[in-house]
């Protein structure tokens, strides 16, 4: 089965740099990866997406990145704000569980003044 | 434009009582999904529909049952509530092919005493 992982529990971030939050997933089939965000009390929420066919993707002030060679997707938070503490999480469809994700442990970012 | 709503937001049950969560999407989505989230673990699938008149078991359907009672409507039933049940439950929606993800509910806060 899909086994999707982050590395970090926490990370701390002083407001104005950028942030990174790592994913790591093992099964080969994986073909379309999604980071969501989820402020407390509330469901997760779309951030941005990459299919398997691509390597960086970006939107607004952030971008995706994919590894599949090493099998690592990652997020980048350009100019981290106040409004971007939550947690992250990472999910993973595969080719044979398509329309099904799996999500990551998720990543708590805090960011501090 | 609501999304994807979900009721009650919070409850209590005693060990051995029933209740259904409620969950309805106005994106005329054709498949919808019930998670649950627990410190530390993501989310894992409980349920799913791909489309209605059909459901399917996902990573963890003990002690669960569901109903997709039309497009736009997803039961999720817990027949004897146990304290293992304690968990914030979340239900989602997404397009068919799962492309962009799913658009969640701000989730069930559920507590088994």
């Amino acid at each position: 089965g899909e086994s999707v992982g982050l590395h970090l529990p926490t990370l701390s971030v002083q407001e104005g740099d950028n942030s990174i939050i790592n994913c790591a997933y093992s099964n080969s089939a994986s073909d379309y990866f999604i980071w969501y965000k989820q402020e407390s009390g509330k469901g997760p929420q779309f951030i941005i997406d990459i299919r398997s066919n691509m390597d960086k993707r970006q939107g607004q002030r952030v971008t995706v990145l994919l590894n599949k060679t090493v099998k690592h997707l990652s997020l980048q938070i350009a100019a981290t704000q106040p409004g971007d503490s939550a947690v992250y999480f990472c999910a993973v469809m595969t080719t044979d569980s398509w329309g099904k994700l799996q999500f990551g442990a998720g990543t708590q970012v805090v960011v501090t003044p | 434009n609501a999304g994807v709503t979900q009721t009650p937001k919070f409850q209590v049950l005693k060990t051995g009582q029933s209740m259904t969560l409620q969950c309805a999407q106005d994106m005329n989505h054709n498949s919808m999904y019930w998670y649950r989230q627990d410190p530390g673990m993501g989310l894992r699938l409980i349920y799913y529909s791909a489309s209605e008149g059909t459901t399917d078991k996902g990573e963890v359907p003990n002690g669960y049952n569901v109903s997709r009672l039309n497009k736009r409507e997803f039961s999720l039933r817990l027949e004897s509530a146990a304290p293992s049940q304690t968990s914030v439950y979340f239900c989602a929606s997404s397009e068919a092919t799962g492309d962009y993800g799913y658009t969640f509910g701000s989730g069930t806060r559920l507590t088994v005493v």
